[in-house]
């Protein structure tokens, strides 16, 4: 069974910074793109990055560039969003799918001072 | 970026009756298309892909069609379970984009 567990969400206040994980399991991890997608209260969907299967290449949203980082380790069959700097408006829940197929449940962040 | 713009953003039906929503991207985008359903509290599960694909376990009385830029999803006949949250994603190009998302409500 495909499984995709996230974790990391917290309250944290504006400026401060958080580690995602999601740790996928059921599937060749390494054969895989990885995406987040991020959805603020009571909003729509918003992909937020992706990465390739061997890390080579990542691209962004532009509203996170240069503050969020994706990152892997295939031998760890996890996937990692770096946040830094964070604001208000990053207050959402953040889901790791692979390739906008299969989706974890989520981790919410809140940014609130 | 390639905006993509739900109709209706809500809609209330009742069990039986046929819904259709649309999706609109505002360049062409060939049929790199997909829907969603989200139920509260939920993540989303994909439905179609590439506009008219349903994926295995949907039910038949889902479809999409489409191409370039307008593209539907239809059910045939609303079903209780079906009350969800439907958006449309493109994957064309960089970034990929959601539509805003169409609530389907009693």
């Amino acid at each position: 069974e495909v499984q995709l567990v996230e974790s990391g969400g917290d309250l944290v206040q504006p400026g401060e910074s958080l580690r995602l994980s999601c740790v996928v399991s059921g599937f060749t991890f390494s054969d895989f793109w990885m995406d987040w997608v991020r959805q603020a209260p009571g909003e729509g969907l918003e992909w937020v990055a992706n990465i390739n299967q061997d890390g080579s290449k990542k691209y962004y949203v532009d509203s996170v560039k240069g503050r969020f980082t994706v990152s892997r380790d295939n031998a760890k069959n996890s996937v990692y969003l770096q946040i830094n700097s964070l604001r208000a408006e990053d207050t959402a829940v953040y889901y790791c799918s692979r390739q906008l197929e299969v989706w974890g449940q989520g981790t919410r962040v809140t940014v609130s001072s | 970026d390639i905006q993509l713009t739900q109709s209706p953003s809500s809609l209330s039906a009742s069990v039986g009756d046929r819904v259709t929503i649309t999706c609109r991207a505002s360049q062409d985008i060939r049929n790199d298309l997909a829907w969603y359903q989200q139920k509260p509290g939920k993540a989303p599960e994909r439905l179609i892909y590439a506009a008219s694909t349903l994926l295995s376990g949907v039910p038949s009385r889902f479809s999409g069609s489409g191409y370039g830029t307008e593209f539907t999803l239809t059910i045939s006949s609303l079903q209780p379970e079906d009350f969800a949250t439907y958006s449309c994603l493109q994957w064309n190009s960089y970034p990929r984009t959601f539509g805003q998302g169409t609530k389907v409500e009693v």
